[in-house]
């Protein structure tokens, strides 16, 4: 089984929807959660980090349970700008990272 | 700017050449991490270290590919003999690795894309 888990999508969606990513994670143990979104042909970039008791930023919201193994990006009034790859990161012990294969999302003026 | 930085940013070699990928961490940052995208498909964790040791290398393939990060200078990633399946792109990140009290992110470079011909 993987360590992390993304639906790779794509996800095409008009401006202004509301969207959701989920990412699940096998590792009870992991430490810490990140979602980075990657341009084509670019580097990843960190778009947040997610707390345990979920963080808002902006029109980005992102949320953990952890008894469940997953993490949450809600991206509300999506913007074209917004198209792009969201990788989702867990930072396990030992301080080694793994990343989900991603999620494509593509807005649509 | 104290980003991390990569360098060369694009790279070809003939197969069965050697390619040396550099990476200089964020001013503070003691952690560096190797990962290999290629097209289409999503980042594949390869080698993990801090100065002068390897931390973990279970990504790494265990022939042709090395990787060091000395006391001065940059971390290398090093492909000997390289083959087409080498192309790709080759991100390094790096981090604080402080323990519990930082949140410990990962910040990449640009990249360095690996063409072999």
């Amino acid at each position: 089984r993987k360590e992390v888990e993304q639906d790779p999508g794509p996800f095409n969606v008009p401006e202004g929807a509301t969207v959701a990513f989920n990412c699940t994670y096998s590792n009870s143990a992991s430490q810490s959660f990140f979602w980075y979104r990657q341009d084509c042909r670019k580097e990843p970039k960190l778009l947040m980090s997610v707390y345990s008791s979920g963080n808002e930023d902006g029109r980005f919201t992102a949320q953990l349970n952890k008894a469940s193994q997953y993490v949450s990006l809600l991206i509300r009034d999506s913007q074209p700008s917004d198209s792009a790859t969201y990788l989702c990161a867990v930072k396990s012990t030992g301080n080694q990272f793994y990343f989900g294969t991603g999620t494509s999302l593509t807005v649509i003026p | 700017n104290a980003g991390v930085m990569q360098n060369p940013r694009h790279l070809v070699r003939r197969r069965g050449q050697e390619a040396r990928l550099r990476c200089s961490p964020m001013k503070g940052h003691s952690h560096v991490y190797w990962y290999r995208q290629l097209p289409e498909e999503g980042l594949k964790f390869m080698v993990y270290l801090q100065k002068e040791n390897i931390i973990d290398e279970s990504g790494m393939p265990k022939e042709r590919f090395s990787a060091e990060f000395p006391k001065e200078g940059p971390s290398i990633l090093r492909i000997q003999q390289v083959v087409r399946g080498d192309s790709a792109a080759y991100f390094c990140a790096s981090s604080t690795g402080q323990g519990l009290v930082s949140y410990n992110e990962q910040f990449f470079g640009p990249g360095t894309r690996l063409t072999v011909l």
